[in-house]
């Protein structure tokens, strides 16, 4: 058990371009959560998906992110046209799916938008 | 889910125990409460939940209050390890399956 993988840790972009990030959760949870963090805040909840089925998703997902998670394994978040107010720490979570579960999280990819 | 209050910071001397405390005060009947921890540049960790009783593992000890209204992390050694923002957190098992994190205690150990 490697724990879950985040990859990759830091992207610098510019404003305007598209940006996509991997995770990859631990192999026997079938549950995988986005998170966003900015700093001073705790993690808001983005999206989560329960085996390749994207299950919710928040307000805060606006038309420029999508998330998938093709065969219910690692999923990719992309954000296209980023946008300053973009920038923050993006967090991936994983779970068994258990009612009572606990959610194992990732360290995060750093994302700066110039 | 139900909201919860906590303070923004606290300190404690390493090799004391630390007590986080949380008010979750429209908690209902099917909420569990979870603590998690964040320590610098890292996800966020679990650390322990609870229904009703008093729970203790390995990291830490919580405890309910009997009308569940607010609860108290315990962690019985502070170690310097432990300086970290420590998150709060209600969650209705029964339905949602996402956390939603307040903005936690900031909890620093000082020699």
């Amino acid at each position: 058990d490697t724990g879950v993988s985040q990859d990759p840790r830091h992207k610098i972009t510019k404003r305007g371009q598209n940006v996509t990030f991997r995770c990859d959760p631990i192999s026997e949870h079938n549950r995988l959560y986005w998170y966003r963090q900015t700093l001073g805040q705790g993690p808001e909840f983005l999206t989560y998906f329960q085996n390749e089925a994207q299950l919710e998703k928040s307000r805060l997902l606006s038309d420029r992110f999508s998330a998938e998670r093709p065969k219910g394994s690692f999923s990719t978040l992309e954000i296209q046209r980023t946008e300053q107010g973009d920038s923050a720490m993006y967090l991936c979570a994983s779970s068994f799916g258990d009612l009572r579960e606990k959610l194992f999280f990732g360290s995060g990819t750093q994302l700066s938008v110039l | 889910d139900a909201k919860t209050t906590q303070p923004p910071s606290m300190d404690c001397a390493e090799g004391r125990a630390a007590n986080l405390p949380c008010n979750h005060s429209t908690i209902s009947g099917n909420e569990y409460v979870y603590w998690y921890r964040q320590i610098h540049s890292q996800g966020p960790q679990y650390i322990i939940h609870g229904l009703k009783n008093n729970e203790t593992n390995e990291m830490a000890s919580l405890i309910i209050t009997e009308d569940r209204k607010s609860s108290t992390l315990i962690l019985p050694h502070a170690t310097l390890r432990d300086t970290a923002v420590y998150y709060c957190i209600v969650r209705n098992t029964g339905t949602a399956s996402k956390l939603t994190f307040g903005t936690g205690t900031r909890l620093q150990v000082t020699l």
